[in-house]
């Protein structure tokens, strides 16, 4: 089981804002960062340290954290934007890397 | 630009080894910390492994832990996976990703192991 606990699906109205969240102890210590997945893709950074994005990653991507969450908001929400989300962070040991089990983001 | 590129990947019957290998182009590969990370089929992202800029920090996911061996060659900007011993619940797409400031910055497209008899 994941150190990394994430809602399996969550569906937003074109245009809306949704919340992802994700939790873990080591969220206390550490940041989570935040991957986008589209079907046969690889994964893509979008949101990494206490709020920061890649280049080329939209601003209707932001992140926030709070105590042992973290959380990814995607505000004016678009069809492309259908896709797994997966958060990452360090284990509660802080020597391994680990995923949170992905939440699917179904567009209205 | 900036680019990871895996290779190696292809069926392998139960017990059975392979090698994996990421080819790193567009950045300065010695300088960067690099991970392996896999996604067996609908399911989630598992990291894998992890070495240090030198090579001289190494761990493991205890899931591969005495089976899989991480290695790199920075002279010829490339990164590698023994992975000996496969299972079935080995099988999966391999992702190599680069580590950035604070995060897995750049993925490469992924190259699929198949662990079946």
């Amino acid at each position: 089981s994941s150190e990394l606990t994430q809602d399996p699906a969550v569906s937003v109205a074109l245009g809306q804002t949704v919340r992802i969240t994700c939790r873990g102890d080591s969220l206390r210590s550490y940041y989570a960062s935040w991957f986008q997945q589209k079907p046969g893709q690889a994964p893509v950074l979008v949101i990494f340290g206490q709020n920061s994005r890649p280049s080329g990653i939209p601003d209707r991507f932001s992140g926030s954290s709070s105590g042992t969450s973290a959380s990814l908001t995607i505000t004016g929400t678009q069809a492309e934007d259908e896709a797994d989300y997966y958060c990452n962070s360090r284990d509660s040991s802080g020597s391994h890397y680990v995923f949170g089990p992905g939440t699917r983001v179904t567009v209205l | 630009e900036v680019q990871l590129v895996e290779s190696g990947g292809g069926l392998v019957q139960p017990g059975g080894s392979l090698r994996l290998s990421c080819a790193a182009s567009g950045f300065a590969f010695s300088t960067y910390e690099m991970n392996w990370v896999r996604q067996a089929p609908g399911k989630g992202l598992e990291w894998v492994s992890y070495i240090s800029r030198s090579g001289s920090t190494i761990d493991y996911a205890d899931s591969v832990k005495g089976r899989f061996t991480i290695s790199r060659d920075n002279a010829n900007n490339s990164l590698f996976l023994q992975m000996n011993s496969l299972r079935a619940e080995d099988t999966a797409v391999y992702y190599c990703a680069r580590r950035g400031d604070l995060a897995h910055d750049i993925w490469g497209q992924g190259t699929m192991v198949t662990v079946s008899s």
